[in-house]
């Protein structure tokens, strides 16, 4: 159980154009979800808490009209990385609380490989 | 803020060595600590975690047990394997409350790389 998916694993896109990456908890729902951004041979950042229903909560330096989260269901959060530059190109990971535990363990996607030429 | 430390890497091991990965950390309450692994090309994935003071977690051979007095985490192996491979994150988790839903803080990652 307790199974996140991601939306694609890779892509690429031309510089100016949005992407859109999906997470999605596939047998749990998920009212809370976070997205973060991991660069090479780095940590994980955390660049935002998507919350279903609301609006997200973006950690301090994360451009909000740049990096669009939509948490439409219990199930499903999204990422748009808006007018791509070569500079956004990362490993984007998502993680997903499952809303029917106490703990608050999160469970992750196994990430999505973005590359804006 | 809260924030982890973990021992800089890479470490690279004989295969059945004795495995350590210092961890430390600081937090304004009491959280919860995490080691996450991440095999080439994957996501993250739960290796232990424990909740409390004293707790030790463990799976697949790996150890660490929260020392509050000393605020470390440390992963051990007694023996490890060529699948081990991997980066190792030590992270902490603040108690949910308010307006916080549990987020997590990472330390830098620790590469190991295993040799035959």
């Amino acid at each position: 159980g307790a199974v996140v998916s991601q939306h694609p694993s890779r892509v690429i896109c031309k510089s100016g154009t949005s992407v859109k990456i999906e997470c999605r908890s596939l047998d749990f729902q998920a009212t809370t979800m976070f997205w973060y951004r991991q660069f090479p041979k780095q940590s994980l950042m955390l660049m935002a808490t998507s919350n279903e229903g609301s609006k997200a909560t973006y950690e301090q330096g994360v451009e909000k009209d740049k990096f669009l989260i939509n948490h439409a269901s219990l199930t499903l959060s999204t990422l748009t990385v808006t007018s791509a530059h070569p500079e956004d190109s990362s490993f984007y990971i998502c993680s997903a609380r499952d809303s029917g535990e106490l703990t608050y363990e999160q469970y992750f996607g196994p990430g999505t490989r973005l590359t804006v030429t | 803020g809260d924030s982890v430390t973990q021992m800089e890497g890479p470490v690279t091991l004989s295969e059945e060595a004795f495995l350590t990965i210092n961890c430390t950390y600081t937090a304004t309450g009491y959280p919860s600590l995490f080691w996450y692994v991440q095999y080439p090309g994957e996501g993250l994935q739960l290796l232990l975690k424990a909740t409390k003071a004293d707790d030790k977690g463990s799976n697949k051979g790996f150890e660490a047990t929260y020392r509050k007095e000393t605020t470390s985490f440390h992963l051990e192996k007694g023996s490890v394997q060529v699948s081990d491979s991997a980066v190792y994150f030590c992270a902490l988790s603040e108690r949910a409350g308010g307006t916080s839903y549990g987020k997590l803080t990472f330390g830098q990652g620790t590469i190991l790389t295993v040799h035959p």
